[in-house]
């Protein structure tokens, strides 16, 4: 089955112990990316990759880090979180040369 | 930058009603619009998408619009039912020949029976 996947789907961690959400994807895509999504604020773009070892910031990158050692996964790094860092994160990927874009289940951040 | 607004935050409706949510950008007009639905804590999941020379497309019960000189597009669902009620979100690419999207802040759309 086609899919996005991202592990942990929850996390609660204390402020500076750092932390990676994985995202892994089997459709071959060349183009990843990370949200975060907040009430009120929608879904913004904290990272993303057009291709493996090619990435580069969104809206809000800052407080995060990424790599893109391989084309199927996407991880994304708090190497000292914050309370503001609390929130609901989304990894989408899209094949190259379409527009549709296949998201993950999400993950739920609690930073306390 | 492109900004989106999507005029209702809510909208309610009765069952077998048609339901039509706007989407509004401002600046350029994009090449290509997309629609998403969300569920409550799951990823959205894309509807249709509609290019800048469509003025309409339809998917089964749904009815996408775009008009590039009002800077609008009208997404339908026709002869809506409970399974409906989800949050819709529209979504544009960032810039021109971008292939970042920006996301409108989502209607949510609740059908009563």
């Amino acid at each position: 089955e086609a899919q996005v996947t991202q592990n942990p789907r929850y996390l609660i961690t204390v402020t500076g112990k750092k932390l990676t959400v994985t995202c892994s994807q089997n459709m071959n895509h060349e183009y990843m990316s990370w949200y975060r999504q907040d009430p009120g604020l929608g879904l913004r773009q904290i990272y993303y990759s057009m291709n493996v070892e090619v990435t580069d910031k969104g809206d809000v990158p800052e407080g995060y880090k990424v790599s893109r050692k391989e084309k199927r996964n996407f991880p994304l790094i708090l190497e000292s979180p914050s309370p503001n860092q609390t929130s609901l994160y989304f990894c989408a990927s899209r094949r190259q040369g379409t527009y549709e874009q296949y998201f993950g289940p999400g993950t739920r951040l609690t930073v306390t | 930058s492109q900004k989106i607004e999507q005029n209702s935050e809510a909208l309610n409706i009765q069952e077998g009603k048609t339901a039509t949510l706007t989407c509004n950008y401002t600046n350029y007009s994009p090449a290509y619009l997309q629609w998403y639905r969300q569920d409550p804590g799951r990823g959205p999941v894309f509807l249709l998408l509609i290019r800048e020379n469509e003025k309409e497309k339809r998917k089964e019960r749904l009815k996408v619009t775009f008009d590039t000189t009002l800077k609008q597009s009208l997404f339908h669902i026709t002869a809506s039912q409970p399974a409906d009620s989800a949050t819709y979100l529209c979504a544009l690419e960032v810039g021109a020949g971008s292939y970042q999207l920006t996301f409108g802040k989502g209607t949510k759309l609740s059908v009563i029976p």
